[in-house]
């Protein structure tokens, strides 16, 4: 299998206060996982890769200062939404790459956040 | 940029019937293609993929075309069900783009009772 889990599915938070969202690999080691947001009826939009061990590798217009993204072990990546805005509300998914020579991305089942 | 894209935006069949979503793409490079089925607030789920070394890939009632004549990808889905209803988004990869995926932008598949 490759199923990946996330915590929490969803979050209410107020503005400026900072939610941190986990990723696990449960029945694989994970040496890339990919953190991306979703808005509605749109396509998905990548927004870090996380190597295990390094720093993050962010895209063009994503605020590493904004969206700390931490990949301690090899089956867990963490996105903390630091003082977080109404903007910033939106679905999160992250996907994590199973290794041994292959490129599919598993994905999990997605955080909603909500910034009051 | 570079990006790959849906013909069809939205498609609706009846209950039973064959599926086909298609997908453009418009970098010859790429060499690894996946679909992927998105339920309404769920993540993509994996379906089926195929190497830029073949043009065709079976699985359990879907098949995967690839045209790399007119970068072109599709899928089939057979016998289609209530339960295929979702949004699907084709994605490519390239060979040394760090392992990112570049995504279509959905289709969304209706299937009438």
């Amino acid at each position: 299998g490759a199923v990946v889990s996330q915590h929490p599915s969803w979050v209410i938070c107020k503005s400026g206060t900072s939610v941190k969202i986990e990723c696990r690999s449960l029945d694989f080691q994970a040496t890339t996982m990919f953190w991306y947001r979703q808005f509605p009826k749109q396509s998905l939009m990548l927004m870090a890769t996380s190597n295990e061990g390094s720093k993050a590798t962010y895209e063009q217009g994503v605020e590493k200062d904004k969206f700390l993204i931490n990949h301690a072990s090899l089956t867990l990546s963490t996105l903390t939404v630091t003082s977080a805005h109404p903007e910033d509300s939106s679905f999160y998914i992250c996907s994590a790459i199973k290794g041994g020579g292959t490129d599919t991305q598993y994905f999990g089942p997605g955080t909603r956040l909500t910034v009051l | 940029g570079e990006s790959v894209g849906l013909h069809l935006p939205t498609l609706s069949v009846q209950e039973g019937d064959n599926s086909i979503i298609n997908c453009a793409y418009s970098n010859s490079a790429s060499d690894y293609f996946i679909w992927y089925k998105q339920e309404s607030g769920k993540g993509p789920q994996f379906i089926i993929d195929i190497r830029s070394n073949m043009d065709k890939r079976q699985g359990q009632r879907v098949t995967v075309l690839l045209n790399k004549t007119v970068k072109h990808l599709s899928l089939q889905i057979a016998a289609t069900q209530p339960g295929d209803s979702a949004v699907y988004f084709c994605a490519e990869n390239t060979a040394g783009n760090n392992r990112k995926l570049i995504w279509g932008l959905g289709t969304s598949l209706a299937v009438n009772p």
